[in-house]
């Protein structure tokens, strides 16, 4: 089936540094996305890219979707404490609406 | 506005027995996928209803079934629990069945024992 390769697995920063993780995939997608969980929640959206070679920004956490749709990157600028979190990338695929999510991304931030 | 709602947040259940999940979409939404994730994992895609129908189904035995109720809320159940069921089921809900984005909820935390 489907299988996205997510990494790191896991970052432990400072407060202040910057983090990049990526996200790729052996087949192409045309949708792109990013979740962040906290514990004991669900996934919340973060980002959506619909458009190879996109690069979005929300605040300061900045996206982009690969030219050849098979991967894509999120990174945090200027880390804060409320930053830690699982961040998990995920893919819509073909003529189905279901999420395939990559592993996660533990970032741990040390203030 | 509220969210997704899931209940009950937490259960504990014996291999054998059966369970029964409920979601409450999103004010606005009309579709609700279902999610499995297992500890250390991503959610795993179990199935989709739209219009009161089963509209996609992932890699998920018979034991795993839904339904979708008029006001858009929906149950998933699993028959014969396993072990392996122990995880987090999520709730998600969204609009039609084009790719607007999923809004999940917190989550139902199953133990099977």
């Amino acid at each position: 089936g489907q299988q996205l390769n997510q990494s790191p697995q896991s970052m432990f920063i400072q407060e202040g540094e910057d983090v990049s993780m990526n996200c790729t995939s052996s087949s192409i997608f045309n949708t792109w996305l990013w979740y962040k969980q906290d514990p004991g929640e669900g996934p919340v959206l973060l980002i959506a890219l619909y458009k190879a070679g996109e690069l979005t920004s929300n605040g300061r956490l900045t996206a982009q979707f690969g030219i050849t749709r098979k991967d894509s990157f999120l990174n945090i600028s200027a880390s804060i404490p409320s930053d830690v979190g699982i961040y998990f990338c995920a893919v819509i695929g073909g003529s189905n609406y279901k999420l395939t999510f990559g592993k996660g991304t533990l970032l741990t931030v040390n203030p | 506005d509220a969210g997704v709602t899931q209940s009950p947040t937490h259960l504990i259940k014996t291999r054998g027995q059966q369970v029964t999940l409920r979601c409450s979409p999103k004010s606005g939404h009309d579709t609700v996928s279902w999610y499995q994730q297992a500890l250390g994992q991503g959610p795993q895609f179990i199935f989709q209803y739209y219009e009161e129908e089963e509209r996609q189904r992932g890699n998920f035995p018979d034991r795993f079934s839904g339904h979708q109720f008029p006001n858009y809320s929906s149950e998933l159940n699993v028959n014969a629990l396993l072990l392996g069921d122990s995880a987090l089921y999520l709730c998600a809900s969204s609009i039609g069945q084009g790719n607007s984005p999923l809004h999940f909820g917190n989550g139902t935390r199953l133990t099977v024992t």
